[in-house]
């Protein structure tokens, strides 16, 4: 089946520990995005990559990093210097400036 | 930028009611787009519209189009316990891909 897999579904950071969010997609699409998304609150874009090898600042990318290496993959890193990580983080892919489909997003929690 | 106004916030209501929701732009689109958000999960397109004046149906969700350009309405029919979740409109794509999102309508249902 194609579509969006995000891993893990539930994930535990600890205190000054970077952690990986995988998201891997097999539409072929050329656009990726990571948003956060707060409790009761709406989507803000941390990155997005138009195509490998390329990828630009969301609106609240500040602690946070990514890299495209393959167009299957745009994985993101919550580094240390996010001092706020707990959120739930939802990754989307598009072709072409078409509409975004969803992955069913990670749950990251600070111990 | 796109600002997009939803409201409203949040609404309770018994199985069986309408419910209704409508997002207004700052700026003439030409798309709307409709996703819901079930609890724990990533958005899903409900309903994409590209024209103004479009009413597009999906079962029991209509969504129009305004002839303004800017705004538009979703409406759920006879709720039901499933309907519950977040519902969000965005505008078109820019040129990145990116798409703003309004700030959702949380849909609570009881029996």
């Amino acid at each position: 089946d194609g579509g969006i897999t995000q891993s893990p579904k539930y994930l535990f950071r600890k205190e000054g520990q970077n952690v990986t969010l995988s998201c891997e997609q097999n539409l072929n699409h050329d656009a990726m995005y990571w948003y956060r998304q707060d409790p009761g609150q709406g989507l803000r874009l941390i990155y997005y990559s138009q195509i490998v090898n390329d990828f630009q600042k969301g609106d609240i990318a500040e602690g946070y990093s990514v890299s495209r290496e393959k167009k299957e993959s745009f994985p993101l890193t919550v580094t240390s210097a996010q001092k706020n990580p707990t959120a739930f983080y939802l990754c989307a892919s598009s072709t072409n400036q078409e509409t975004q489909y969803f992955g069913p997003g990670t749950r990251l929690l600070v111990l | 930028g796109q600002q997009l106004n939803q409201s409203p916030q949040s609404m309770f209501i018994q199985e069986g009611e309408d419910v209704s929701m409508n997002c207004t732009s700052s700026s003439i689109f030409n798309t709307w787009l409709w996703y819901k958000q079930d609890p724990g999960e990533g958005p899903v397109l409900l309903i994409a519209l590209y024209k103004a004046g479009e009413l597009t149906s999906n079962g029991r969700l209509t969504a129009q189009f305004g002839i303004t350009r800017k705004d538009s309405f979703l409406n759920i029919s006879a709720s039901i316990p499933s309907d519950v979740g977040i519902y969000f409109c965005a505008g078109p794509p820019d040129s990145w891909g990116k798409l703003q999102f309004g700030a959702g309508t949380q849909v609570v249902v009881t029996p």
